[in-house]
Formats: structure tokens, sequence, C-alpha cells
């Protein structure tokens, strides 16, 4: 069962452009909202994260606009830049009891940036 | 830095094999993550373990075990390697705590099954 979808697969945009990669998920539980960003040959890294008390977050060129009615949220990409080219995971983290987090990831947003 | 290394970054091995994945943190975390990479499935849970010799299984523990002898290292296993396990794997840690501690991935071991 997929709880965390993730659109569009693949996206190709022109450099200064706005990416924009969306995010739903199921679990109400879900209590913080990572984005990763992997390069080729390279593990995830943590790019930016929210909390659900809180309908955006803003770091540079990145920012995250969260709904928590609408159990969705999506990550915005201003000025787009060839270097932002990676693939890009949304995840829904629960952080349990026992002090471990359980982290859905999305499938992916593998992102172009033309010049 | 946290670092987080894995054992190799290319394996290639023959069916009914065994397989040793090892994971090695360097920043003294609790919490360590074993997950598979596929394309247009994004990343699954395999094990993980929140404490030395502790494991819990995640959402594809099949065909899998893991070890956790120390704090720093996490070992995947492959008891008898099949060619649906060829792969991307992907070993993660983490601090135990509050709401907000991110994980930190390796580079990944790209698994091939022949």
């Amino acid at each position: 069962q997929q709880q965390v979808k993730q659109s569009p697969q693949s996206l190709i945009v022109q450099k200064g452009g706005i990416s924009i990669i969306n995010c739903a998920y199921e679990n109400t539980a879900f209590d913080y909202f990572p984005w990763y960003q992997q390069f080729p040959g390279k593990g995830p890294a943590l790019l930016i994260a929210i909390r659900p008390d809180v309908s955006e977050k803003k770091e540079g060129r990145f920012t995250i606009s969260f709904n928590k009615s609408a159990k969705q949220f999506s990550l915005h990409i201003m000025d787009s830049q060839p270097g932002d080219s990676a693939t890009y995971f949304c995840a829904a983290t629960l952080h349990m009891a026992g002090g471990y987090q359980k982290v859905t990831f999305g499938t992916g947003t593998k992102l172009q940036v033309i010049p | 830095d946290v670092k987080v290394t894995q054992s190799s970054r290319y394996l290639v091995k023959r069916t009914g094999e065994k397989v040793f994945l090892e994971c090695v943190q360097d920043m003294d975390h609790e919490n360590m993550f074993w997950y598979r990479q596929d394309p247009g499935l994004g990343l699954r849970l395999i094990y993980f373990s929140y404490d030395v010799k502790m494991k819990e299984k995640g959402d594809i523990p099949e065909g899998y075990s893991v070890s956790r002898e120390k704090k720093e290292r996490f070992s995947l296993i492959l008891e008898s390697a099949s060619t649906n396990q060829t792969s991307m794997y992907l070993c993660a840690s983490s601090l135990r705590g509050l709401v907000g501690y991110e994980q930190y991935f390796g580079p990944g071991t790209r698994l091939t099954v022949t």
C-alpha cells in the first residue's frame, strides 16, 4: 500500500523556471515531512522539511507548501538551475515511542533543468 | 560531518550465494536502517535497528536478515540471493529522539544477482 503518492515521475524545466513536485499522504499520524535530494551515484540527502502545524517553509529557492486538511504537500524550486537536476523524494515520518523514525518515501521525481 | 559508509559500491553475486552488505556510521547514531531503492518504487524499508542487538522488520523483510553487534555497524544479509534482489541498497542512520531528526544516507551498494 503506497502511503505517500508523488507526482510527476519526471519533470523537465527550463533554467530560471519554477519546478513543482506534489505529494499526498493518507496517514494523519505522520508528524514530519522531509524532502530528500539525490544526485546520481549518491545517497539521498535532506533538502528541507516541515512540521504539519506549519503551512509553508522557505529555505533559499526551495519552498514547501503544506495543506493539512487536504493531506497534500509540495516542493517548489524557484529560479531552477541545471545544478538542481536530481531525483527528489518526498517523505512522511512517524516518530515512534522507541525514539526511532519510520519514514515512508514517495516514488521519486527525476528533475532535469535545461539551460 | 556525518559519514555513513557502505562496504561496496558495486557487487555482482550468483543466485543462491550468501551476501553481506556492511554499513558503518561515525556519528554515534542510535538508529540505523536498510532500504532498497528501485525505479518507480522509491525507497522501501527492509529492516532497522534502534540499539545494539535490536532489530525490527520494515516493510519488505522477506529474504533478508540483519545484524547489529556494535553501535556503529549494521549489516544486511541475503541468505540465498535471488535475481529479484537485484537492486540499489541504501543504509541510513539517525539520532534517537524527538521530531525533526533527519536520516543520513550512505552512497549505496548496487547489487546485481545473476
